[in-house]
């Protein structure tokens, strides 16, 4: 399958900004996304950006896309201690079947 | 408008032992998705269904097989449980044939004993 890579952890303090990165390595990436998982629960999409898009925004949200060299980034502005959960990037070609990063673990420190 | 709800929401299995889980999608919603998160190997994609058809399959062993009804739920199995099953087992449903909006249910915590 798809390598999709991000790192494991990530700590902020409450009102600063995060950013969490993912590399990925399908070159025929059609559609990147970004899930939420809190404890005990599923998966929540955050958004998702076409790969012909450079950036998308969506409230505290942006996410930066650079295809040239496969780097996709969410950044959570003045971030909450409600925002701590795991962040996983996602990315399939298709439409039709997703990889997964490995996840970020965020933090929020009060 | 309910969301994905699977069913059960936690499992405790023997090994050798089979299990069924079932997942009803959002209504109206006709694709159903299957995958398995574990510590070790994170989401992997298991399979995925529409209109009673799967369409995709990821890298798993026989002993997953799994099923859409014509009402669009759907049920995983799993035979001979070995330890390495213990997963949070995840469904997501979207609307169309394309996969662009998955919504998640919140999974089935199977643990192999």
């Amino acid at each position: 399958g798809e390598d999709v890579e991000q790192s494991l952890f990530l700590s902020v303090r409450e009102g600063d900004s995060s950013v969490i990165n993912c590399t990925y390595t399908d070159s025929s990436s059609t559609y990147l996304y970004w899930y939420k998982q809190e404890p005990g629960a599923g998966l929540q999409l955050l958004t998702y950006i076409f790969s012909n898009m450079d950036m998308k925004q969506d409230q505290r949200l942006t996410v930066l896309l650079n295809k040239k060299d496969k780097h996709l980034s969410l950044r959570i502005a003045d971030t909450q201690t409600g925002d701590s959960a795991i962040y996983f990037c996602a990315e399939s070609s298709s439409g039709n079947q997703f990889y997964f990063g490995t996840g970020t673990s965020l933090t929020v420190i009060p | 408008k309910a969301g994905v709800t699977q069913t059960p929401r936690y499992l405790i299995k023997t090994r050798g032992q089979q299990v069924t889980l079932s997942c009803s999608p959002i209504s109206g919603h006709r694709s159903v998705s299957w995958y398995q998160q574990t510590p070790g190997q994170g989401l992997q994609f298991l399979f995925e269904y529409f209109s009673e058809t799967q369409r995709n399959k990821g890298n798993f062993p026989g002993r997953f097989s799994g099923r859409q009804f014509s009402n669009s739920r759907s049920e995983m199995n799993v035979s001979t449980l070995e330890l390495g099953d213990s997963a949070l087992y995840l469904c997501a449903s979207s609307l169309g044939p394309s996969l662009l909006e998955q919504f998640f249910g919140p999974g089935t915590r199977l643990t192999v004993l």
